[in-house]
């Protein structure tokens, strides 16, 4: 019940193509929905958020979409480019005790 | 610019020895976590602080302690060094409830 569900794990998507990252839960008790982005070598980084009363998000090529009722989430980032090529995790924030559950994360490669 | 610092980016030491990850943070932030991350299985939390002097376990707490003697400095402590705890280890910090959370660049730790 606790778990966020992300997939797939890898994907390889051509420059200028849709990149589409999936992620499901099952707790309603979650308020807060971050992506982290996380470079080879480095750690991870907020990428964008959203909050479930809220059916989308864009910031420049990302975009979040929010499903409350299927209790799903993706991110889909137009125009990828070779320099997105990175880890991506969803995460979920409980609205008790504040804590992020991460999903396992997925492996991008942009094919130039 | 927000900055968590983690003293050493590759580590390796011998099964058996008691190691420390260290980790700071300049931004005056209240919580502060270490994560373990393994292909496939994500960010698992290991351990976490709100406070200084406060500790509370994570998903996955066995073979590790943890130590928070000031608010900026908070120390992974593996007590005797397994080769199962090879791995990347992340320290993260937040603010408040909100959680974002800034992360450090990492230690790869491999025990031989």
């Amino acid at each position: 019940q606790q778990q966020v569900k992300q997939s797939p794990q890898s994907l390889i998507v051509q420059k200028g193509g849709i990149s589409i990252i999936n992620c499901a839960y099952e707790n309603t008790a979650f308020d807060y929905f971050p992506w982290y982005q996380q470079f080879p070598g480095k750690g991870p980084a907020l990428l964008i958020a959203i909050r479930p009363d809220v059916s989308e998000k864009k910031e420049g090529r990302f975009t979040i979409s929010f499903n409350k009722s299927a209790k799903q989430f993706s991110l889909h980032i137009m125009d990828s480019q070779p320099g997105d090529s990175a880890t991506y995790f969803c995460a979920a924030r409980h609205n008790s005790n504040y804590q992020l559950i991460w999903g396992a994360g997925t492996k991008l490669i942009i094919k130039p | 610019d927000v900055k968590v610092t983690q003293s050493s980016r590759y580590l390796v030491k011998r099964t058996g020895e008691k190691v420390f990850l260290e980790c700071v943070q300049d931004m005056d932030h209240e919580n502060m976590f270490w994560y373990r991350q393994d292909p496939g299985l994500g960010l698992r939390l290991i351990y976490f602080s709100y406070d200084v002097k406060m500790k509370e376990k994570g998903d996955i707490p066995e073979g590790y302690s943890v130590s928070r003697e000031k608010k900026e400095r908070f120390s992974l402590i593996l007590e005797s060094a397994s080769t199962n705890q090879t791995s990347m280890y992340l320290c993260a910090s937040s603010r408040g409830a909100k959680n974002i959370q800034y992360f450090g660049a990492g230690t790869r730790l491999s025990v031989l």
